[in-house]
């Protein structure tokens, strides 16, 4: 079973706030990713980190920051929250080498008033 | 560039039923491929992985999948579906050593008793 962790599982917020999304993993990987999951779309891939200060963006635009000052955690922050960023936020990671393969936690589900 | 088309957006089939889920990529090496599962509010969790070698892969929960070169398919399958399938399913093409997955659309599979 994966380690991978994210919180609040569950947030609503008003316009305009500033949030963070926590995901921490207790596998030791160097590589860790957000995934943006709308109803009925792909997982977009916003965020990636291939180690501690290493961050670069994904393929979708997004106005969200992270930060890898620790390997085990990657959060993501919201300077300013708007209702077009509603959506669920996943969280991901996977060994240097290999398949590739992620390891997921269960999601945070944002929702902006 | 990878892509994944997941032709299906619903699926539904009657408990005890075999289920087919269908995935097409688009990658010009020799993929890596994936499926995954998410069941409501949860993460994803990997059902199985293709990398090289037998063409039909096993996986968890009584799933298996065929690789195809000539079709560029990924096709999931189960002889006699549960009702504790009921999940949606993605499909993932990467390149191995640790690059980016691409995902599909996901398909949603329904099970009627």
């Amino acid at each position: 079973e994966a380690d991978i962790y994210q919180t609040p599982r569950y947030l609503v917020i008003g316009t305009g706030k500033k949030i963070t999304l926590e995901c921490s993993q207790t596998m030791g990987h160097d590589k860790m990713y957000w995934y943006q999951q709308d109803p009925g779309m792909e997982l977009h891939l916003i965020h990636y980190s291939y180690g501690v200060n290493s961050t670069e963006k994904g393929d979708l635009s997004s106005e969200s920051t992270v930060s890898r000052i620790r390997t085990e955690h990657f959060p993501l922050t919201l300077e300013s929250a708007r209702p077009s960023h509603t959506s669920q936020y996943l969280c991901a990671s996977s060994e240097w080498l290999g398949s590739g393969e992620l390891f997921f936690g269960e999601g945070s589900r944002l929702t902006v008033l | 560039a990878q892509s994944v088309t997941q032709p299906d957006i619903h699926i539904t089939v009657s408990e005890g039923a075999s289920l087919e889920l269908r995935c097409n990529y688009s990658y010009g090496a020799t993929p890596y491929l994936f499926w995954y599962v998410q069941s409501p509010g949860q993460g994803l969790q990997l059902l199985l992985k293709y990398f090289s070698g037998d063409t039909l892969v096993q996986g968890i929960k009584g799933f298996e999948a065929e690789f195809k070169r000539s079709q560029s398919s990924f096709n999931l399958r189960k002889p006699s579906v549960h009702w504790s399938d009921a999940a949606e399913y993605f499909c993932a093409v990467g390149a191995g050593g640790g690059n980016k997955l691409v995902f599909g659309a996901g398909t949603i599979l329904r099970v009627k008793s």
